[in-house]
């Protein structure tokens, strides 16, 4: 069975400021998908980053970049140049390609607080 | 806008009822899943179906049900409800439901209270 970690139930950084947010998952799957989505107070959930576990090379969306490390089994979101509007909770996801199901599994999520 | 609508927005219901909650997925999309968002247990997969019919169970409780019809819209039913099934429930669509899928998209959620 996966299951994903978020070990910072919250956390906080200045505006304009770079912050790291955390995920470690555990799979025998080699062929996976890992996902960062973002849940502001209006609860939507949002895809912020994706990254494809056969890819080297780390995603970046503007602002959003991921680390990826496949054998330490870790997907951490560096935010950068954090803004107001990033004040949300951040959940890291899993999704194993190519099987039957297509489900989503999450981690319990990070807290950001992005302060003026 | 993702394209997933799901009514009602909010629910509020008395222990021991029934509720039935509505998803309709993204236009053109073949699968629908069904999560749930509690304080303590984070976002729960709980069942998905593809093309009217189920291919995924995750924890979703005997009480609880889901179907998807011949125009692609979902429904979960909650009987017998508990105080603990209070939640925020998410339903998500992909056009594949797995192989071809990188992504799913998700709806605003159906907030049940249940007193």
């Amino acid at each position: 069975a996966q299951t994903v970690t978020q070990s910072q139930p919250e956390m906080s950084v200045q505006e304009a400021e770079t912050v790291t947010l955390s995920c470690t998952y555990d799979t025998s799957e080699s062929n996976y998908y890992l996902f960062w989505y973002k849940q502001p107070p209006s609860r939507q959930m949002i895809l912020v980053i994706r990254q494809e576990a056969y890819k080297q090379q780390n995603a970046t969306e503007n602002r959003f970049s991921v680390n990826f490390q496949k054998a330490a089994k870790s997907f951490s979101l560096k935010i950068s140049d954090s803004q107001l509007g990033d004040t949300a909770m951040y959940f890291c996801a899993f999704k194993i390609y190519g099987g039957s199901q297509g489900n989503l599994i999450f981690g319990k999520g990070t807290k950001l607080s992005v302060k003026p | 806008d993702s394209g997933v609508t799901q009514t009602p927005k909010h629910l509020i219901t008395a222990t021991g009822q029934r509720v039935t909650l509505r998803c309709s997925p993204r236009s053109g999309d073949l699968s629908v899943y069904w999560y749930q968002q509690s304080l303590d247990q984070g976002l729960q997969f709980l069942i998905q179906y593809y093309n009217g019919e189920e291919r995924a169970k995750g924890n979703i409780l005997e009480r609880f049900s889901a179907q998807q019809f011949p125009d692609l819209h979902s429904e979960l039913n909650l009987s017998s409800l508990e105080l603990g099934d209070s939640a925020l429930y998410f339903c998500a669509s992909s056009a594949q439901g797995a192989l071809l899928d990188t992504e799913a998209f998700f709806g605003q959620g159906t907030r049940l209270t249940v007193v």
